[in-house]
């Protein structure tokens, strides 16, 4: 079975530093990988995908994420923070058409 | 386009009580997922129908129950709700399943509240 660690339920970050925000997953076969963003009483957006093509992967709003195997991480990240970014992002693995997601990851950005 | 609609979006019942959550997919999606959101928490997994069949099913008790009608719309239901029912309830549709890597598209979400 798989499964989706995010390391930090809340990170904060200045407005106009680095996000970067943690997710690393467990499967027994190669995975896709995304990365979805929700903000308040709304559903879930796709932010990014890995779908074993590039290991770098661009999203919208300026986010990227970088799939690494020997560390079995997929973390997102954004060279500078707007205040539109404020919003809860979960890490989520799909595995056969089943897909688990993480806990998610509240980002706070202080103006 | 329209997106995954769902209706209704807001709901309050009582304990004991049997709810019906409604979703209609993306236009040629024919594969709908339903996730329960408790606050605080990602979404968890209930049902996945396509073609008028469940495809999977998550950890939830046989008090909750779906089904997918011909044009791809689908029904989630509750029974004997209880106050742990309360939740953001989520569906998800995606395209043809055999080339489809997991990407889902969700709609906005049903909120339950028990009382």
């Amino acid at each position: 079975a798989q499964s989706v660690t995010q390391l930090g339920s809340h990170v904060s970050v200045s407005e106009g530093a680095l996000v970067l925000l943690r997710c690393n997953y467990s499967s027994s076969v190669p995975p896709y990988l995304f990365w979805y963003v929700q903000y308040p009483n709304q559903g879930l957006q796709l932010l990014l995908k890995y779908t074993s093509a590039a290991t770098l992967v661009k999203g919208i709003n300026g986010f990227e994420a970088e799939f690494k195997k020997s560390e079995t991480s997929f973390h997102l990240t954004k060279p500078s923070a707007h205040m539109s970014d404020a919003a809860e992002y979960f890490c989520a693995v799909s595995v056969y058409q089943k897909v688990t997601f993480g806990t998610g990851t509240k980002l706070q950005v202080i103006p | 386009d329209a997106g995954v609609t769902q209706s209704p979006t807001h709901l309050i019942k009582t304990r004991g009580q049997h709810v019906t959550l409604r979703c209609s997919p993306i236009s040629g999606h024919k594969s709908v997922s339903w996730y329960q959101q408790v606050l605080g928490q990602g979404p968890q997994f209930i049902f996945q129908y396509y073609e008028k069949e469940e495809r999977g099913r998550g950890n939830f008790p046989d008090r909750f129950s779906a089904r997918q009608f011909p044009n791809y719309s689908s029904e989630l239901n509750v029974n004997a709700l209880l106050l742990g029912d309360s939740a953001l309830y989520l569906c998800a549709s995606s395209p043809q399943i055999a080339a489809n890597t997991g990407e889902l598209f969700f709609g906005e979400g049903s909120r339950l509240t028990v009382l």
